[in-house]
Order: structure tokens, then C-alpha cells, then sequence
């Protein structure tokens, strides 16, 4: 059964610094997403992207974050400037039209 | 926007006890509705969803949920629980049309053998 992939699984960084998380989205999907959970907390949507572009993001999703499909199967978050605050797991997902998010197994970030 | 509340944060039962974890959601139009489990040391999956049609809805593993358009709710049930079923599971919604799932801040559920 195809799965969305994401690395690193782990990831340490300073604050300050950029990150660039990575997805591999199942391969016949149209739409991506990113979610991320802080611990304790719910799981909150941050953005989803469809033919190239943002389709819809959370008012997280602020100018600090940005996301691409560099090629046909990669789909890249990157925070350009990592805070304290940003310390959480992030999920990417993928889905067809109107059908069920596939969720990847999450990148734990933790800013120092 | 839509949310989610989901109670009893934590659950523990034991084994061929009976489940039942609710799930309330706001949202005024159409929603699609799901509950997603994480097992320990798993990603999210998808445990069943409710898009249209009869309300009953049946998932993997003996689960069913019960979409109650009145009650805004669409609670999680499981007859007889196993040891293999302690996992997170996370009830969300996705408003007709909209991109985000809501997410419930799910239930911990432990099964003793």
C-alpha cells in the first residue's frame, strides 16, 4: 500500500536557524498539506497546496514559512527562522479530490 | 470554523470491555467527518469516515461510528476491545469544500490484557 514518506524523522536546530522539513507524497495525489502538533496540543492544519500553489492556510502559516514541490514528488515545508515556539511534530499529508488525507509518520523538531 | 471536542482524554479498559469515545464538532454546512488512530510508534491512519449515506458507518477492526447530524456528533464505538487496540485515536472535520481537517484532541486509550 503506498504511504507518504517524510524525513528527517528527527531534526535539533538553534533558534535563528532554517529548516527545511521533507514529504514524498502518495504518487497520484493532487493536493498536499502540513499539520503540526505541539505537544500536549491538538493538531493543527498549516497549509495545503494544489497545482503549484497554496490553496488555503492557517493564520500559523505566517511569513516565516513557506512550502514548494521542487520536483514531481518532493513537497518541502521550510521555517526561515526557527523559534522556540516552533517545537512540535509535523505531519505532511496528501489526498486525491475531495478524499481522504494520507498522513506521513511526522518530523520532530525541536528548537534550541 | 469548524472544531472539535473530543472527551475522557484518557481510557482504560480491559479486554473484551466495550468502547465508546465521543465526538462533538461545530461547523454550520456540510462536513465530511473521520476518526484517524495512532498506534505507539505509528503515523496517523485512518480508522474510518463518514462522506454521505447511511449515518452507521463501519471501519478496519470492528470499529463503527455513528454520525448524528442533530448532535453535531459522530461518537466511536468498538463491541469488545483487544489488547491491540491501545492507540491515540483523534476524531476530525473537514468542512464541505475546505481544505483543513479539525482536529479533536484525542483520546488515550489503554486496553489491559
Amino acid at each position: 500500500e503506498p504511504e507518504v514518506t517524510q524525513t528527517p524523522s528527527h531534526q535539533v536546530t538553534q533558534m535563528g536557524q532554517e529548516v527545511i522539513l521533507r514529504c514524498v507524497p502518495i504518487s497520484n495525489h493532487l493536493y498536499f498539506y502540513w499539520y503540526r502538533q505541539i505537544l500536549g496540543q491538538k493538531v493543527e492544519f498549516l497549509v495545503s497546496f494544489y497545482n503549484n500553489e497554496i490553496s488555503e492556510k492557517s493564520e500559523i502559516f505566517d511569513d516565516q514559512f513557506s512550502v514548494e514541490r521542487p520536483d514531481g514528488s518532493n513537497f518541502t515545508l521550510k521555517i526561515r527562522s526557527t523559534k522556540l515556539e516552533d517545537s512540535a511534530m509535523y505531519f505532511c499529508a496528501s489526498s486525491g479530490v475531495l478524499s481522504t488525507q494520507y498522513f506521513g509518520p511526522g518530523t520532530r523538531l525541536l528548537v534550541l | 470554523a469548524q472544531s472539535v471536542s473530543q472527551h475522557n482524554h484518557h481510557v482504560i479498559l480491559s479486554e473484551a470491555a466495550s468502547l465508546e469515545l465521543g465526538c462533538n464538532y461545530s461547523y454550520g454546512g456540510t462536513v465530511n467527518l473521520f476518526w484517524y488512530v495512532q498506534y505507539p510508534g505509528q503515523h496517523l491512519q485512518l480508522l474510518l469516515k463518514y462522506f454521505s449515506g447511511d449515518p452507521l458507518v463501519k471501519g478496519i477492526k470492528g470499529f463503527e461510528a455513528e454520525f448524528i447530524k442533530s448532535k453535531f456528533s459522530f461518537n466511536l464505538r468498538k463491541p469488545s476491545v483487544q489488547w491491540s487496540d491501545t492507540a491515540e485515536y483523534f476524531c476530525a472535520v473537514k468542512g464541505y469544500g475546505n481544505n483543513r481537517l479539525a482536529f479533536g484532541k484525542g483520546n488515550q486509550v489503554v486496553v489491559i490484557p
